[in-house]
């Protein structure tokens, strides 16, 4: 199979701070990981496309300066919540499409953020 | 614009089967998937089709008919475990995955 991880798990923050969460495909390498925001009880909503070694692709709505991706290996892509505020608490879903695979997304088992 | 219809809630009796239906209508399609996602979990992949017909996969099996924009999932002999939400996604011409909003699938004993 091919494994995601994500990290942290969950994570309690102050308005304002900054958070990072990584997401790593553990025994494939994927050329390209998806960041989604699933809010409760509604669908996953892609936030960006990230390729790496290039810059990520932000879908309609997403603030860039906000949400920063690094895609800086072909294991390792990062999110990085820039002056979070309650809104922004959310489950967090990193997913990683196998560089020559299928168009199947192996997905992390994503990240709660709770913004105080 | 890009649709991906599917029934909110569904409830099914342990043993019995259940058929889950999703309709689409994307810009363009390479391909229909279904994953599972318990509560507070992230989506596991459960099937994928893009020809037409029937893909079977130990209790649960997934129809596609490209022609009427048309999926289901079906689950046979229901366990407990079964209860998750169902999400059917579509992979556009441009090779986004769209995501229905899920069907919660209640499984009562």
């Amino acid at each position: 199979g091919a494994v995601v991880s994500q990290h942290p798990s969950w994570v309690i923050c102050k308005s304002g701070t900054s958070v990072k969460i990584e997401c790593r495909s553990l025994d494939f390498q994927a050329t390209t990981m998806f960041w989604y925001r699933q809010f409760p009880k509604q669908s996953l909503m892609l936030m960006a496309t990230s390729n790496e070694g290039s810059k990520a692709t932000y879908e309609q709505g997403v603030e860039k300066d906000k949400f920063l991706i690094n895609h800086a290996s072909l294991t390792l892509s990062t999110l990085t919540v820039t002056s979070a505020h309650p809104e922004d608490s959310s489950f967090y879903i990193c997913s990683a499409r196998r560089a020559g695979g299928s168009e199947e997304q192996f997905f992390g088992p994503g990240t709660r953020l709770t913004v105080l | 614009g890009q649709n991906i219809d599917q029934p909110t809630e569904m409830t099914a009796t342990e043993g019995a089967i259940v058929q889950i239906n999703c309709t689409y209508q994307t810009s363009g399609f390479n391909g229909l998937f279904w994953y599972q996602q318990h509560a507070g979990e992230a989506p596991t992949f459960l099937s994928y089709n893009v020809l037409d017909g029937l893909e079977e996969k130990g209790r649960f099996s997934s129809f596609l008919s490209r022609s009427k924009g048309y999926s289901y999932l079906l689950l046979k002999e229901l366990q407990m475990k079964d209860s998750a939400s169902y999400l059917c996604a579509v992979m556009d011409s441009n090779y986004q995955l769209i995501w229905g909003a899920g069907t919660k699938l209640i499984i009562k004993p």
